[in-house]
């Protein structure tokens, strides 16, 4: 079963734009990690943010989470035509050792 | 670059018929999983595996799914009978101890007719 909810299901936007995609979750956490899959393909782990982390930056992504919502965002700045893929938090609960996914953020960059 | 291998990337079977899928995780990645991604949405776990052992096998459904990772190392997950609601995509992915990051294969696509 899925941990929780993404949000929007999909987005499209120009090149060049920023793209802000939501994640809640239902438990407590050890950690939130955010991954992008290109159509039709594995994985690739984009950045991780702790329980105990409030904001964290890789490049052009920026995590926030807040634990007391229960919820994290993931932005991409001066997105481009490569960041089409769809993107997925998942969450790594106390003890777990296991991610639970999210149903993922259709992004769609035009050009 | 280190990557997760899986095999065959598409299968196409009728149903009740036997399938089974490879995953060679990254070396010395001692945890393995299988995951289950159905079009549309995020991936399932299935399994889990530290080294040879499982570790979670609570979302497997144990009456037509077997998976097995006998030295440690590769690992097969077989479905038989298939029915048609497996067709999915089913993704490997490999964790090194210590590590919170998982790598992920380019996964199996399945259809099942």
């Amino acid at each position: 079963s899925q941990q929780g909810e993404e949000d929007p299901q999909a987005l499209s936007i120009q090149e060049g734009e920023n793209a802000t995609m939501n994640c809640s979750y239902k438990t407590s956490i050890n950690n939130l990690q955010w991954y992008r899959q290109n159509s039709g393909r594995g994985l690739v782990h984009l950045i991780l943010i702790r329980s105990n982390e409030r904001e964290k930056h890789s490049g052009r992504l920026r995590v926030t989470l807040d634990t007391s919502k229960k919820s994290s965002s993931l932005l991409i700045t001066a997105s481009r035509a490569a960041d089409t893929a769809s993107y997925f938090c998942a969450t790594d609960g106390q003890g777990a050792q296991k991610l639970v996914f999210g149903q993922g953020t259709r992004l769609t960059i035009n050009p | 670059e280190a990557e997760v291998a899986q095999s065959p990337r598409y299968k196409i079977t009728e149903k009740s018929q036997a399938v089974a899928f490879w995953c060679d995780p990254i070396s010395g990645h001692a945890t393995l999983y299988w995951y289950r991604q159905i079009l549309g949405q995020g991936p399932e776990l299935l399994v889990q595996f530290q080294d040879e052992s499982v570790v979670d096998d609570s979302q497997l459904p144990k009456d037509r799914f077997s998976a097995e990772r006998l030295k440690g190392v590769d690992s097969t997950l077989k479905i038989q009978p298939a029915e048609l609601g497996d067709s999915a995509m089913y993704l490997c992915a490999s964790k090194a101890s210590g590590y919170n990051e998982q790598f992920f294969g380019p996964g199996t696509r399945l259809t099942v007719l």
